[in-house]
């Protein structure tokens, strides 16, 4: 299960403060990804990158921000601009050209 | 765009009965197609994916063109199947996966 991280578990936050979620990978990928899951819509792609200093908006961009400055690390910032932020975080990586994407442990992230 | 669609949210059966775990998906091209599996409290991983055509854990999926269908069946359900099942593809291009609305399954004693 080692290899890819989020830190914390659980995070609380007031409504209009923005928030960083945590992503390290020691597997030395090069593309990682972040996904929002909700119960009953399934694993939708808000951000992923596939090189340093390079993301591309997945299908529920708006209200996050990403950076990819190290290959190991892409930190994700739900921002008071998104309506809806109370959700189960999950960042996964892959090998460029490979179809397994390994995933963490994910973020639970509540806003109060 | 890719879509997968799984549309059973809850599948509940008895052990040693088939289960079949149905998904669809709408791309043009010839997507690749994979069944994600997450057991309680563990990390969402891959089950299995179509191009190697094998059977992971009795599972099995046969991807049909012609119905845009990659069902996932086993012959005889075990306890330890009790999971969320998301199916996924991936276009040509590109690293992404689409992930459908997953089916959580309960096998019964």
């Amino acid at each position: 299960d080692g290899g890819i991280t989020q830190s914390p578990k659980y995070l609380f936050r007031k409504e209009g403060q923005n928030v960083t979620l945590s992503c390290e990978q020691n597997l030395n990928h090069d593309a990682m990804y972040w996904y929002r899951q909700d119960p009953g819509q399934g694993l939708r792609l808000i951000y992923y990158s596939q090189i340093v200093n390079d993301f591309q908006k997945g299908d529920i961009a708006e209200g996050y921000s990403v950076s990819r400055e190290k290959k190991e690390s892409f930190p994700l910032t739900v921002t008071s601009a998104q309506k809806n932020p109370t959700a189960f975080y999950l960042c996964a990586s892959s090998i460029i050209g490979t179809d397994t994407q390994y995933f963490g442990p994910g973020t639970r992230l509540t806003v109060l | 765009a890719q879509r997968v669609t799984q549309p059973e949210k809850l599948l509940s059966v008895f052990k040693g009965a088939p289960v079949e775990l149905k998904c669809n998906y709408s791309y043009s091209g010839s997507p690749e197609l994979f069944w994600y599996v997450q057991y309680s409290r563990q990390r969402l991983q891959l089950l299995l994916r179509h191009i190697s055509r094998e059977s992971i854990k009795g599972f099995t999926a046969d991807l049909n063109k012609g119905e845009t269908s990659f069902h996932l069946k086993k012959p005889f359900a075990q306890e330890e199947d009790s999971a969320m099942y998301y199916c996924a593809s991936r276009g040509t291009s590109g690293s992404r996966l689409t992930f459908g609305e997953g089916t959580q399954l309960t096998v019964n004693p």
